[in-house]
């Protein structure tokens, strides 16, 4: 079965620090690697994902398939960014695998 | 554009009730799921749907049921509810396989 590891089920950092939320994948081909954010009485809704190679609110993610890793980055958080954070796998007929999640917090 | 909405919000079930969790898109897409998010876990998908008339099986599908009648539908239904589906249930939807995935805001259900 595909899977998606996000090692970090809490993550927090000060405004302005540069913050990292780990994504592994389990390899099989050519996976469709995604981020999903959640805010705060919000529903989940994309971030980005690895094909458009965007960066979206300062956020990047780069697809290291020699470590299937799918890391999401940004330089200087900021407090808007605290959120749950969820990397996906997409594996056909958009069958997304969520990995747990990464609960991020940017303190003041 | 109401995007994807779901229906109830929140409900609490006895044991061995049933009910069904309702789903609507109104954005035409093909695709729609239904995943559920244990806490502290991630997102498990139970049931998708590529078009109108078609159903597959998810990770975890035992003790739910689906139909998919028209395009904008996706109902999910529980027989004999449990304690272990308590959760939160999200439907999703999808124009394509390679395209974004929309969700509604969640059904939190308690069995108890």
């Amino acid at each position: 079965a595909q899977r998606v590891t996000q090692p970090e089920k809490l993550l927090s950092v000060f405004k302005g620090a540069p913050v990292e939320l780990k994504c592994n994948y389990s390899y099989s081909g050519s996976p469709e690697l995604f981020w999903y954010v959640q805010y705060s009485r919000q529903r989940l809704q994309l971030l980005l994902r690895h094909i458009s190679r965007e960066s979206i609110k300062g956020f990047t993610a780069d697809l290291n398939k020699g470590e299937t890793s799918f890391h999401l980055k940004k330089p200087f958080a900021q407090e808007e960014d605290s959120a749950m954070y969820y990397c996906a796998r997409g594996q056909g007929a958009q069958k997304l695998v969520f990995g747990q999640g990464t609960r991020l917090t940017i303190n003041p | 554009n109401a995007g994807v909405t779901q229906t109830p919000k929140f409900r609490i079930l006895k044991i061995g009730q049933s009910m069904t969790l309702q789903c609507t898109q109104d954005m035409n897409h093909n695709y729609m799921y239904w995943y559920r998010q244990d806490p502290g876990m991630g997102l498990k998908l139970i049931y998708y749907s590529v078009g109108a008339g078609i159903t597959d099986k998810g990770e975890v599908p035992n003790g739910y049921n689906v139909s998919r009648s028209t395009t904008e539908d996706f109902p999910l239904r529980l027989e004999l509810a449990a304690p272990s589906q308590t959760s939160v249930y999200f439907c999703a939807s999808s124009y394509s396989d390679r395209t974004e995935a929309f969700f509604g805001q969640g059904t939190r259900l308690t069995v108890v």
